[in-house]
């Protein structure tokens, strides 16, 4: 098992609709998580980090996490086609902090 | 500010050539990281060094050596190449640990190999 899971998708949503993006991770002991965003040809850069349950939002995007079931999401709201990307999702592991391993991403495509 | 500068960005390779891929970042981050990506797996950690002096195995280490040269640079090497190794890989640093953005990860913009 990996340590961290995504749906691959693709994922396509109206422009305008909420995305939601899921997110689940094997080491419970985790603390720090992560969503960044990748355009095709470019370098991960990131969206948002949250560190405690609950949700975390910040301008379109809100983090939500929930350490008791292993999941993390991201939703993003109005989405425009500019949102379309790869998402990926990060854990840091707990047996070693600076072990950071991130999901496969999900591909999603906001359609005009 | 450069931020995270990885060279080559392409490189063409014969099985069992060797080479190395060089990382350098201006930020004062303490952890450096190299990544590789294929299609539809996401970034796999090769290695990581947490600070100066100090490498780590990730998930993908076979195949591969590493280098932490100073604060600023860490190398990753092949020393004898396999197509398998065909990938993009990325290099990143952070500055440190802890509930803040001192764990947000820098990414160089990727180095294309591919080895025949």
């Amino acid at each position: 098992q990996k340590e961290v899971e995504q749906n691959s998708g693709p994922l396509s949503v109206p422009e305008g609709a909420i995305a939601s993006l899921n997110c689940t991770y094997s080491d419970r002991g985790s603390q720090s998580f992560f969503w960044y965003r990748q355009y095709s040809g470019k370098s991960p850069e990131l969206i948002m980090s949250i560190y405690s349950n609950g949700d975390k939002e910040d301008g379109r995007f809100t983090a939500q996490l929930n350490k008791a079931s292993q999941y993390v999401s991201l939703l993003i709201r109005d989405s425009q086609p500019s949102d379309s990307a790869t998402y990926l999702c990060a854990v840091i592991l707990s047996t070693y902090n600076n072990d950071m391993r991130f999901g496969a991403g999900t591909r999603l495509t906001v359609k005009p | 500010n450069a931020g995270v500068t990885q060279t080559p960005k392409f490189q063409v390779l014969k099985t069992g050539q060797s080479m190395t891929l060089q990382c350098a970042q201006d930020m004062n981050h303490n952890s450096m990281y190299w990544y590789r990506q294929d299609p539809g797996m996401g970034l796999r950690l090769i290695y990581y060094s947490a600070s100066e002096g100090t490498t780590d195995k990730g998930e993908v280490p076979n195949g591969y050596n590493v280098s932490r040269l100073n604060k600023r640079e860490f190398s990753l090497r092949l020393e004898s190449a396999a197509p398998s190794q065909t990938s993009v890989y990325f290099c990143a640093s952070k500055f440190g640990q802890g509930s803040s953005g001192a764990n947000v990860l820098t990414f160089g913009a990727g180095s294309r190999l591919t080895v025949l």
